[in-house]
């Protein structure tokens, strides 16, 4: 079963703009991740936000979380072609099970 | 250091045939993932190991489907007999506990 929600299913930007992509998830949490996939390969670890925590920042990344709405979003800054890739977010729950959700596939056109 | 690794990469196989996985974790991590990736979803929780343990196999469809980890390290997914709906990518993930997993390519199986 999936835990996580996002939303939009697909993105197609130019270079340069931003990302915007959203997760919605259903019980508690431990922490919220987001992953990065390109086609073809195996998931890579972008970001880590803790429960306890609203805003983290990593380079051209930015990821927010409420828990009060259980919601969560990732917004890549200044695209470029290379960010094309699917964007999961995955929630780890109590035991550290880790939860996926269905994904964002992002195109960044150049 | 080298990431997880998991072979084979690929494996087509006839339906009602064994198959078998296997996946080399991260040193030292204690927690073992094996996730299903179907195309264009995200992966679904298969089993999960702390040490050598299965802490959480609900998910596994236990009629064909098997898992180990012997010594806490390395560990093998098996499916007797395959089914044509079991097509999809077999990914492995190790972490030291809670926080960040580290992925291995994954395992493409074909079912004809």
């Amino acid at each position: 079963s999936q835990q996580g929600e996002e939303d939009p299913q697909a993105l197609s930007i130019q270079e340069g703009e931003n990302a915007t992509m959203n997760c919605s998830y259903k019980t508690s949490i431990n922490n919220l991740q987001w992953y990065r996939q390109n086609s073809g390969r195996g998931l890579v670890h972008l970001i880590l936000i803790r429960s306890n925590e609203r805003e983290k920042h990593s380079g051209r990344l930015r990821v927010t979380l409420d828990t009060s709405k259980k919601s969560s979003s990732l917004l890549i800054t200044a695209s470029r072609a290379a960010d094309t890739a699917s964007y999961f977010c995955a929630t780890e729950t109590s035991g550290s099970r880790l939860t996926f959700g269905e994904g964002t596939q992002l195109t960044v056109n150049p | 250091e080298a990431g997880v690794v998991q072979s084979p990469r690929y494996k087509i196989i006839e339906k009602k045939q064994p198959v078998a996985f296997w996946c080399n974790p991260i040193s030292g991590h204690n927690t073992l993932y094996w996730y299903l990736q179907n195309l264009g979803q995200g992966p679904e929780l298969l089993i999960r190991y702390e040490n050598e343990e299965a802490v959480d196999d609900s998910q596994l469809p236990k009629d064909r489907f098997s898992a180990e980890r012997l010594k806490g390290v390395d560990s093998t997914l098996k499916i007797q007999p395959a089914e044509l709906g079991d097509s999809a990518v077999y990914l492995c993930a190790s972490s030291l506990g809670s926080g960040e997993a580290f992925f291995g390519q994954g395992t493409r199986l074909t079912v004809v």
